[in-house]
C-alpha cells in the first residue's frame, strides 16, 4: 500500500514570495490533515478535510494560508505572504475514518525555509 | 484549553535498559491517547492507541499505560536497542473529539 506523498521536499523562498504544497493521501481515506511542525515541537493541527469538507481550520493563519481538497483526495497548501515564521515543515497526513482521527498516517513532509 | 506536556526533551540509555517515557495532560480527560515515533526528516510513525479504560498496552517490547486520575500515560521500551533512538510523541484526543494534539515529544538515544 502506498504512503502519503508529499511534494516537494525542500523549499527555500525569500520573505513575503508565495509557496504551495501538494499532498496525495493514502487511497481510500476520508480525512486529510495539514501540520505545521516548528523545530523542536510536536505537530500542530493547520486544518482538517473530510472528504471535500472543512471539519476544523481554526488554527489556520487565514490572512495567509489557503488550503484545498478538490474531489476529496488530492489537496494543496498555499502560503502568500510567507513570514520568516513560517519556516517549518509541514506535514500532511490521512486517516481512514470519517472522523474520528484513529492510526493517522503521515507523509515525509516539506521543509520550508524562509529567508 | 487543552495542554499536554512531556516532561523530558531528551532521554540517553544503555542498551539493553528500560526506556520509560512520560506524558501528562490537562484540563480534560481524552477518550485516547496515542504515541508515535518519529525519525529526523521523517514524518511521525503511529505506534500504539491506549482508551481511556483501558489501564495498559503491549506491543512487542513496547508498552503503554493510561492513568486517567494522574492524567499521564507512561510509554516503556524494553530491552531497548540502538535502533530505539528516535523523538517519541505523544497525542491526546481533544475534546471535540476531532483532531489530535501533539506534545513537544521526547528524544531518546540509546547507546550500545
Amino acid at each position: 500500500e502506498a504512503g502519503v506523498a508529499q511534494s516537494p521536499r525542500y523549499k527555500i523562498i525569500e520573505k513575503r514570495q508565495s509557496v504551495a504544497f501538494w499532498c496525495n493521501p493514502i487511497s481510500g481515506h476520508a480525512t486529510l490533515y495539514w501540520y505545521q511542525q516548528i523545530l523542536g515541537q510536536g505537530p500542530k493541527l493547520l486544518i482538517q478535510f473530510q472528504n471535500n469538507g472543512v471539519v476544523d481550520d481554526s488554527q489556520l493563519p487565514k490572512d495567509r494560508f489557503s488550503a484545498e481538497r478538490l474531489k476529496g483526495v488530492d489537496s494543496t497548501l498555499k502560503i502568500q505572504p510567507a513570514k520568516l515564521e513560517d519556516s517549518a515543515v509541514y506535514l500532511c497526513a490521512s486517516s481512514l475514518a470519517s472522523r474520528d482521527p484513529e492510526t493517522q498516517y503521515f507523509g515525509p513532509g516539506t521543509r520550508l525555509l524562509v529567508l | 484549553s487543552q495542554k499536554i506536556e512531556q516532561n523530558s526533551e531528551a532521554l540517553n540509555i544503555q542498551e539493553g535498559k528500560t526506556a520509560t517515557l512520560t506524558c501528562n495532560y490537562t484540563n480534560y480527560s481524552p477518550a485516547y491517547l496515542q504515541w508515535y515515533r518519529q525519525d529526523p526528516g521523517r514524518g511521525p510513525v503511529f505506534l500504539l492507541l491506549i482508551r481511556e479504560n483501558e489501564k495498559e498496552k503491549r506491543k512487542e517490547r513496547l508498552k503503554v499505560t493510561f492513568d486517567t486520575t494522574l492524567k499521564q500515560s507512561l510509554f516503556h521500551i524494553t530491552a531497548s536497542q540502538p535502533a530505539d533512538s528516535a523523538t517519541y510523541l505523544c497525542a491526546l484526543l481533544n475534546q471535540a473529539g476531532t483532531a489530535l494534539i501533539f506534545g513537544k515529544g521526547t528524544t531518546l538515544s540509546v547507546s550500545s
